[in-house]
């Protein structure tokens, strides 16, 4: 009850695409869902991240979608950029609770 | 700038030795975490600590243990390092206020043991 899914492993856009990311959680406590970036050599950034009172949050060319009944949430990157080619973590918690619960991660590569 | 640094990029070591992982955060952060990241498995919480002497089991504790004397410094022990514990390491940082979870990363130690 405590996994976070994440699909696809792998992804490659063309420049100027629509990369889409995928998440699905079982535990309804989960009450923040953040999305990590990691370039290679380096640690995971926060990103983005959602509270499920609202059901989209868009920063940029990032937006997370929150669908709560079916318990899955996305990262939709318009006008995907060479730039943004990274892996790319989703996550979840309870509030306050401290710890993260990754998914399994996606290697997204943008094609100029 | 906030940082999270870890004592070494790269670190090889032989089957059964002895290994320290270094965690030094600058935030005066309360919360401290130890993951594991290989690829296709995302990352794995090793342990967890919420203040100066005290630590919890994450998810795959087994074969490691951690020490938090200071609350800017975590470490990670590998009592008697196995080739399945070969991986990258990551160490984080948080604030323990309720509603703010963001976690702060070092770069990452990549451990080969032999």
């Amino acid at each position: 009850q405590q996994q976070v899914k994440q699909s696809p492993q792998s992804l490659i856009v063309q420049k100027g695409g629509i990369s889409i990311i995928n998440c699905a959680y079982e535990n309804t406590a989960f009450d923040y869902f953040p999305w990590y970036q990691q370039f290679p050599g380096k640690g995971p950034a926060l990103l983005i991240a959602i509270r499920p009172d609202v059901s989209e949050k868009k920063e940029g060319r990032f937006t997370i979608s929150f669908n709560k009944s079916a318990k899955q949430f996305s990262l939709h990157i318009m006008d995907s950029q060479p730039g943004d080619s990274a892996t790319y973590f989703c996550a979840a918690s309870r509030s306050g609770g401290g710890k993260l619960i990754f998914g399994q991660g996606t290697e997204l590569s943008v094609k100029p | 700038d906030v940082k999270v640094t870890q004592s070494s990029r790269y670190l090889v070591k032989r089957t059964g030795e002895k290994v320290f992982l270094e965690c030094v955060q600058d935030m005066d952060h309360e919360n401290m975490f130890w993951y594991r990241q290989d690829p296709g498995l995302g990352l794995r919480l090793i342990y967890f600590s919420y203040d100066v002497k005290m630590k919890e089991k994450g998810d795959i504790p087994e074969g490691y243990s951690v020490s938090r004397e200071k609350k800017e410094r975590f470490s990670l022990i590998l009592e008697s390092a196995s080739t399945n514990q070969t991986s990258m390491y990551l160490c984080a940082s948080s604030k323990r206020e309720f509603g703010y979870d963001e976690q702060f990363f070092g770069p990452g130690t990549r451990l080969t043991v032999l």
